[in-house]
């Protein structure tokens, strides 16, 4: 089973001061990356799904980037809100496979 | 916000007990999925249906089965209960295989 990494597994962030988080996984067969943000007693929703070497994607103040050479992904949050506050999740897909591997998050609480 | 219910949202089972966990979706994708998810793990995919009465096995698929006759529901079977299966199920749809996935609200079952 391929791992996907996430880092840090938690961080504090002062209201206002931007923040980003990596996504770790193989470097081979890469076929796409995903991003949800989970917030609390809610179900994941989709952020980004990437599949490009060099993808940058970008929702309002959030945004990604993917280097599948070195197997890593950023997400991005600009002047944070206590609304970001929730669980971001990165989930890795190889080419030939169905199945999403995700990784075990990072939790983000912003601080008023 | 995706048409996906599951039901019983809440269940408290005994072990050896036979459980069926249902996800109903009113958005016609062709996709949908079985997760449980683990406090310090990801989530991890049990089954996953790619058309009516066509599944394959997921990550962690031991002691689950799934039945798929209508493309709206999407049923997940635990035969014989285990303390170990004592998890969130969260269900998930998508309309491509590469498409970002919705999710249901979650189950949480707890095997005593």
């Amino acid at each position: 089973i391929l791992n996907v990494e996430q880092s840090p597994q938690s961080l504090h962030v002062q209201e206002g001061d931007s923040t980003n988080f990596t996504c770790s996984f193989p470097s081979s067969n890469f076929y796409a990356l995903h991003w949800y943000r989970w917030e609390t007693a809610k179900s994941p929703e989709a952020l980004f799904v990437m599949t490009l070497n060099g993808d940058e994607k970008k929702k309002g103040r959030i945004s990604a980037t993917l280097n599948t050479k070195e197997g890593y992904s950023y997400l991005y949050i600009k002047g944070s809100q206590p609304e970001d506050s929730a669980t971001y999740l990165c989930a890795f897909r190889r080419d030939s496979n169905y199945q999403l591997i995700w990784g075990a998050g990072t939790k983000l609480i912003i601080k008023p | 916000d995706a048409g996906i219910t599951q039901s019983p949202r809440h269940k408290v089972t005994e072990t050896g007990t036979p459980v069926t966990l249902r996800c109903h979706q009113t958005e016609n994708h062709r996709y949908m999925y079985w997760y449980r998810q683990d406090p310090g793990h990801g989530l991890r995919l049990i089954h996953y249906s790619y058309g009516v009465k066509d599944t394959d096995k997921g990550e962690v698929s031991d002691g689950y089965s799934v039945s798929r006759s209508k493309t709206e529901d999407f049923l997940l079977t635990l035969e014989s209960a285990t303390s170990s299966q004592t998890s969130v199920y969260f269900c998930a749809i998508s309309e491509s295989r590469d498409g970002e996935q919705y999710f249901g609200p979650g189950t949480r079952l707890t095997v005593t």
